[in-house]
């Protein structure tokens, strides 16, 4: 049974640090990993997929890394903004098109 | 393109109703899948429905329930409610590639229902 572990749970940094979130996953046989965020009782919003043969993803300020073999993934944020405070999950995909989640990172980037 | 939209966006029902939660995917997309969220346990795995069939289902009681329609639309219903079904309850919307396209199968999620059972 995959399980997702996401470390820190909770994370308060001023405006402009860059950022290291990291995950880690239990079964490596996956098709890709997405990071997704999510604001307060919002739904989901995928920010990077990185399909299992890649090492790393990017998208504007955000680079997400995978090395599947040692099931961990991390989620760089670059500069990081008021606005890219959130939750933020990342999600193996396996077997059965089925994602399984991690508790999350509760991110605050304070003014 | 149209996002995954869900309704009802609220739902409030008391112990012992029943209740039907509905989902329609992005265009083109036929796999439906369906989550709880709970503060206490995250977000789990309800099922997933492609081509109007059940393909996987998470380890929840059987009364939860889903259907798909041929026009990939996919309907959740919660039978005899419990005050622990109250939740957020999520659906995503994927293509479901196969072959070696699978490895691009990006799921996408609507805003979800939320529903509180008093």
């Amino acid at each position: 049974k995959q399980e997702v572990t996401q470390i820190p749970a909770a994370l308060s940094v001023p405006e402009g640090e860059n950022l290291v979130l990291n995950c880690s996953f239990t079964d490596s046989a996956i098709y890709n990993l997405q990071w997704f965020r999510q604001d307060p009782g919002k739904g989901l919003t995928s920010l990077l997929l990185i399909q299992s043969s890649q090492r790393e993803q990017t998208s504007g300020r955000l680079n997400a890394s995978l090395d599947k073999s040692s099931g961990r993934s991390t989620l760089y944020i670059a500069a990081s903004q008021p606005g890219d405070s959130a939750t933020y999950l990342c999600s193996p995909l396996g077997a059965g098109n089925m994602l399984t989640f991690g508790g999350g990172t509760r991110l605050m980037v304070k003014p | 393109k149209a996002g995954v939209t869900q309704t009802p966006r609220y739902l409030i029902k008391t112990r012992g109703q029943q209740v039907t939660l509905s989902c329609s995917p992005i265009s083109g997309h036929r796999s439906v899948s369906w989550y709880q969220q709970t503060p206490g346990q995250g977000l789990q795995f309800l099922f997933e429905y492609f081509s109007e069939t059940q393909r996987n289902k998470g380890n929840f009681p059987g009364r939860f329930s889903g259907r798909q329609f041929s026009n990939s639309r996919s309907e959740m219903n919660v039978s005899t409610l419990e005050l622990g079904d109250s939740a957020l309850y999520l659906c995503a919307s994927s293509p479901r590639l196969a072959g070696s396209q699978k490895f691009y199968n990006e799921q996408f999620f609507g805003p979800g229902t939320r529903l509180t059972v008093l």
